[in-house]
């Protein structure tokens, strides 16, 4: 069946790079997702990215797809402490979304 | 926009109750689901509807009964609760199976 492998856990000092990592299982998965959970709050979508391309940047945020190796990241540049949080990946196609079990990010200040 | 609504914030129950969780969504949202997250397991999908009067079981669909009269709300009900429904409720919306889905802030239930 259809599953979504994600890191645990990442730690990183403040104004580095994070890049969370993940893997998904089904090819005809046509959006693939990251989503971020702060403390006691729902999900919220950060940005998406269609099974077609490569690559999309949203600020300080930028996405990587390698459909072959069926992995995903999310970079996230210059990381702050609002930036602490559970991250999600998530893919989609004709079934419902099947989600990672979340990357928890760790800033340092 | 409200978005997704979902009530109550707080719960808690004793075995064997019964009770529903309410969600309701404003932006004609044609599908809803239902998850619960557990420490460790990530997401798990309960029950979806792809629209009015269609409903359909997820990964973990025991123990819960959804019903979908409106394109608005999708209630969860808990027909006899047990200490292994302790978690936390998310619904969510999309205007498609596959699409990007919208949060509510979630129901955090406790069965004594």
């Amino acid at each position: 069946g259809e599953d979504v492998e994600q890191s645990l856990f990442l730690s990183v000092r403040e104004g580095d790079s994070s890049v969370i990592n993940c893997t998904y299982t089904d090819s005809s998965s046509t959006y693939l997702y990251w989503y971020k959970q702060e403390p006691g709050a729902g999900l919220q979508l950060l940005t998406y990215i269609f099974s077609n391309m490569d690559m999309k940047q949203d600020q300080r945020l930028t996405v990587l797809l390698n459909k072959k190796d069926k992995h995903l990241s999310l970079r996230i540049a210059d990381t702050q402490t609002g930036d602490s949080a559970i991250y999600f990946c998530a893919e989609g196609g004709n079934t419902p979304l099947v989600f990672g079990k979340g990357t928890r990010l760790s800033v340092i200040a | 926009n409200a978005g997704v609504t979902q009530t109550p914030k707080f719960q808690v129950l004793k075995t064997g109750q019964s009770m529903t969780l309410q969600c309701a969504q404003d932006m004609n949202h044609e599908y809803m689901s239902w998850y619960r997250q557990d420490p460790g397991m990530g997401l798990r999908l309960i029950h979806y509807s792809v629209g009015a009067g269609i409903t359909d079981q997820g990964e973990v669909p025991n123990g819960y009964n959804v019903s979908r009269s409106t394109t608005e709300d999708f209630p969860l009900r808990l027909l006899s609760a047990a200490p292994s429904q302790t978690s936390v409720y998310f619904c969510a919306s999309s205007t498609g199976q596959g699409r990007e889905q919208y949060f509510g802030p979630g129901t955090r239930l406790t069965v004594t």
